[in-house]
């Protein structure tokens, strides 16, 4: 079975500072990773995703995030904040031939930036 | 632009009663999903759909029933037996059964409330 685990249930940084939200997998298959995000009271946009091609995969936004097969990551990346950037994110992991249960979230890690 | 259309935005509901969320969507997507979302919880999967007239149960089905009469649309009913329908709902659709290569798309979602 799939499974998600997302470190940090809230990580607050301050505007202009690096972001990192931490993802870590397990799947008996190779996987496919999303990030989405989710602003308050909207639907959940889709990131960037990692489906077996280059490791380090760009995003929109300036999000960026690398695939580390040895350490079972996803982590998510971005240099700079932006008060923008405020929001829940949510790293998913696909793979497995369960379809219609194929998608198996995380349980998000809320944002927070501070002017 | 082709989307995911969810209505209403807001819901409120009686005691009792039956309501149903609409989600369209002109993506010509085959799977469609709904889920659940709790504060603190994540996305729970309700129900699935990979083809026209096809659908299966997700984790949290009881009270629930949803159609696919059409390609487009995959309507969910929130029945008077869900005892606690307060949440948000989201629409989500892939253009496999599995989401894996391309990930899925998200409406905006409906909030429910019971009054």
């Amino acid at each position: 079975a799939q499974s998600v685990t997302q470190l940090d249930s809230h990580v607050s940084v301050s505007e202009g500072t690096p972001v990192l939200l931490r993802c870590n997998y397990s799947s008996s298959y190779s996987p496919s990773l999303f990030w989405y995000v989710q602003h308050p009271n909207k639907g959940l946009q889709l990131l960037l995703k990692y489906t077996s091609a280059a490791t380090l995969v760009k995003g929109i936004n300036g999000f960026e995030a690398e695939f580390k097969k040895s350490e079972t990551s996803f982590h998510l990346t971005k240099p700079s904040a932006h008060m923008s950037d405020a929001a829940e994110y949510f790293c998913v992991v696909s793979g497995e031939d369960n379809y219609g249960q194929n998608f198996v979230f995380g349980p998000g890690t809320r944002l927070s930036v501070l002017p | 632009d082709g989307g995911i259309t969810q209505s209403p935005k807001y819901l409120f509901r009686k005691e009792g009663q039956n309501v149903t969320l609409s989600c369209e969507q002109n993506l010509n997507h085959d799977a469609m999903y709904w889920y659940r979302q709790d504060p603190g919880q994540g996305l729970r999967l309700i129900y699935y759909s990979q083809i026209v007239n096809d659908f299966q149960k997700g984790d949290i089905a009881e009270g629930y029933s949803v159609s696919r009469e059409k390609k487009e649309s995959f309507p969910l009913t929130v029945t008077s037996a869900q005892k606690n329908p307060t949440a948000f709902y989201l629409c989500a659709s892939s253009i496999d059964g599995s989401g894996t290569k391309y990930g899925y798309t998200f409406g905006s979602g409906t909030r429910l409330t019971v009054v």
